[in-house]
């Protein structure tokens, strides 16, 4: 089993829609994630930090669920400027720095 | 706010030749992170300092150096280059090694012709 797991997409959803990404993690020492965003040969950018059960920034809401080893993204009423691959990151064990990434749920919001 | 910086943005070497790439962290960063991300892969982590001194060690191809100096920027020496190390590398840092968020640089898009 990888150690994050996510579906690829492409989620393709038109504005204003509702989507949520779900992520897995295989080791369950595992005490912070983080969701990324990355556009297209650019560099991932932080989107929210997850410590405890979730966390919500706006139209974006995390969900942690430890006893499945899951971590979730919803994003309400999108918009086409979250286009994007959107990254479940989480940190080897209880090891600082290593981060291991997911490898990208693929977001295209349309008009 | 300032960012990560890294030189150059876009770097062709031949095969056999070597490539140095630089990062800047951002201020107050004692920590920073080399990441390597092949075309359509995910990033995979290189190597790591904190204050100067080596933190962590991932996937680095022993053809690959690295240091961090005193004024806490990093650079990442590359040898022997290969076809296969062309990938985008990314820099990131935080605040300090016990802090997760990791902020990324724009990348150095190395090309080996």
């Amino acid at each position: 089993r990888k150690e994050v797991e996510q579906d690829p997409g492409p989620f393709n959803v038109p504005e204003g829609a509702t989507v949520a990404f779900n992520c897995t993690y295989s080791n369950s020492a595992s005490q912070s994630f983080f969701w990324y965003r990355q556009d297209c040969r650019k560099e991932p950018k932080l989107l929210m930090s997850v410590y405890s059960s979730g966390n919500e920034d706006g139209r974006f809401t995390a969900q942690l669920n430890r006893a499945s080893q899951y971590i979730s993204l919803l994003i309400r009423d999108s918009k086409l400027s979250d286009s994007a691959t959107y990254l479940c990151v989480v940190p080897r064990g209880t090891s600082y720095g290593k981060l291991t990434f997911g490898q990208g749920t693929i977001l295209t919001v349309h008009p | 706010a300032a960012g990560v910086i890294q030189s150059p943005r876009h770097l062709i070497k031949e095969k056999r030749e070597t490539a140095t790439l630089k990062c800047y962290p951002i201020p107050r960063h004692d920590t920073v992170y080399w990441y390597q991300q092949g075309p359509g892969q995910d990033p995979q982590f290189l190597i790591s300092f904190y204050e100067k001194m080596q933190s962590d060690k991932g996937s680095i191809p022993d053809r690959f150096s690295a240091q961090q100096f005193s004024d806490y920027h990093s650079e990442l020496n590359m040898s022997s280059l290969e076809l296969g190390d062309s990938a985008l590398y990314f820099c990131a840092s935080s605040l300090w090694v016990g802090v997760n968020e990791q902020y990324f640089g724009p990348g150095t898009r190395l090309t080996v012709t």
